[in-house]
């Protein structure tokens, strides 16, 4: 069975552009979360879906980032524009149930020049 | 102050050692996870515990909800269990994360 899967694994931008990160669940898992980690920091929740619904997406900074699920299955989240204080590893993580583990992605370390 | 707490922030072990790394945490929760990541790599779920013990091999993990204070023990310590060893705790919709237990493990 294949896991969760991130890309890109890494990302250098410059300061106000743009970019998507997507991440793959695993197959049939109706849960997927976004965390991420900025230096020295712990990691942060941002947000849950549940299948296509956004479910609590009460972790995201600002309306700068912005994340979807179109049909329940991959997701994306974009930062635009993107800033310094955004560089850090994006975690996708999913789950069957929400009373069952997570399984992390690889991450995605972005880094905002 | 952060709402999952890890003790110790290094660790370093000669190989064999039995190791204990500590989670305690202010929430409400339903449940505790053990992660890992290593160097340069994403996380691996070690255990998810609402209660009690879980084993896994080497590696134990227990949990006190009346005190809200969770163990990770790992016997036998080994090199390549180096890598950073992270609390988490799970409530309706989120998960909040101790800062992580950065553990080297010399041969």
């Amino acid at each position: 069975e294949a896991g969760v899967t991130q890309f890109p694994s890494h990302s250098v931008i410059e300061k106000g552009q743009t970019v998507t990160l997507r991440c793959d669940p695993i197959s049939g898992h109706d849960n997927l979360y976004w965390y991420r980690r900025v230096m020295g920091k712990e990691i942060k929740f941002l947000l849950h879906f549940v299948k296509e619904s956004k479910q609590d997406e009460s972790g995201m900074p600002n309306n700068r980032f912005l994340a979807e699920r179109t049909g329940g299955t991959y997701s994306t989240l974009k930062v635009q524009p993107a800033e310094l204080e955004d560089s850090g590893v994006y975690f996708c993580a999913s789950s069957q149930t929400l009373n069952t583990g997570q399984y992390f992605g690889p991450g995605t370390r972005l880094t905002v020049l | 102050k952060n709402e999952v707490e890890q003790s110790p922030q290094n660790l370093t072990a000669q190989e064999g050692e039995f190791i204990t790394i500590n989670c305690s945490y202010s929430v409400g929760i339903s449940a505790l996870h053990w992660l890992q990541q290593h160097p340069g790599g994403g996380i691996v779920s070690l255990f998810m515990l609402s209660s009690g013990k879980k084993k896994h091999g080497r590696l134990i993990a227990t949990i006190n909800i009346q005190e809200k204070h969770s163990s990770l023990h790992i016997t036998a310590s080994h090199p390549r269990d180096s890598a950073v060893y992270i609390c988490a705790v799970s409530g309706n919709n989120d998960m909040r994360f101790g800062a992580g237990t950065r553990l080297t493990v010399k041969p």
